[in-house]
């Protein structure tokens, strides 16, 4: 079935570890996002990219880096600078344009340890 | 700027009760589009309806309708008959035309108690 496939589900990180999400999609998806989820709040976007090998800074980049080398993958790293990484994150995916839905995978929790 | 604003925090109901969720927008774009999406507690955000800025025409799907007023600049939801299975977290969200990106509102916590 087509969809987004986030893993790992959980994920535990030592203070000063760099950690990957890793975010797939077999929806032939153009444009993918990761956004962050903490509590009481809403979904905070870090990065997208419209295209493949590239890429562009959300809202709230810092302490995270992104590459999109193929259009299926999208990777997240929550570098050492990020201080205060334990969140909820969530990969998305859309057609492209503003004018289509964007489709979730499951998350990513990530605990700082 | 784009907001989105749902002002509902969380929202208590008992089983079969109907229940209304908040949503009011502010952007400067004339073309624009709206959506709402349900995150149950296994965390997937599920897409439930898009709305373009220039189709004000109220939707029903099943228990689910939408009413979206530009004069007061609100894309409301409602669940008729509401079931258990509805509890979850509700978004709001925004995109503006060429725009990159869906701008969320914090969300409506709805707990359905049987």
């Amino acid at each position: 079935d087509g969809g987004i496939t986030q893993s790992p589900k959980y994920l535990f990180r030592k203070e000063g570890q760099n950690v990957t999400l890793s975010c797939e999609q077999n929806l032939n998806h153009d444009a993918m996002y990761w956004y962050r989820q903490d509590p009481g709040q809403g979904l905070r976007l870090i990065y997208y990219s419209q295209i493949v090998n590239d890429f562009q800074k959300g809202d709230i980049a810092e302490g995270y880096s992104v590459s999109r080398e193929k259009k299926e993958s999208f990777p997240l790293t929550v570098t050492s600078a990020q201080k205060n990484p334990t969140a909820f994150y969530l990969c998305a995916s859309r057609v492209g344009g503003s004018v289509t839905e964007a489709f979730f995978g499951q998350g990513t929790r990530l605990t700082v340890v | 700027a784009q907001k989105v604003t749902q002002a509902q925090t969380e929202i208590s109901v008992v089983e079969k009760e109907d229940v209304t969720l908040d949503c009011v927008y502010e952007t400067r774009d004339t073309t624009y589009y709206l959506f709402w999406y349900k995150q149950p507690p296994s965390g997937e955000l599920v897409f439930l309806i898009r709305r373009n800025s220039f189709d004000e025409q109220n939707e029903i799907s099943g228990r689910y309708s939408w009413n979206f007023q530009k004069s007061t600049s609100s894309f409301n939801f409602t669940i008729t008959a509401s079931q258990v299975v509805d509890s979850a977290v509700y978004f709001c969200a925004l995109s503006e035309t060429g725009a990159n990106n869906l701008f969320f509102g914090t969300g409506t916590r709805l707990t359905v108690i049987p």
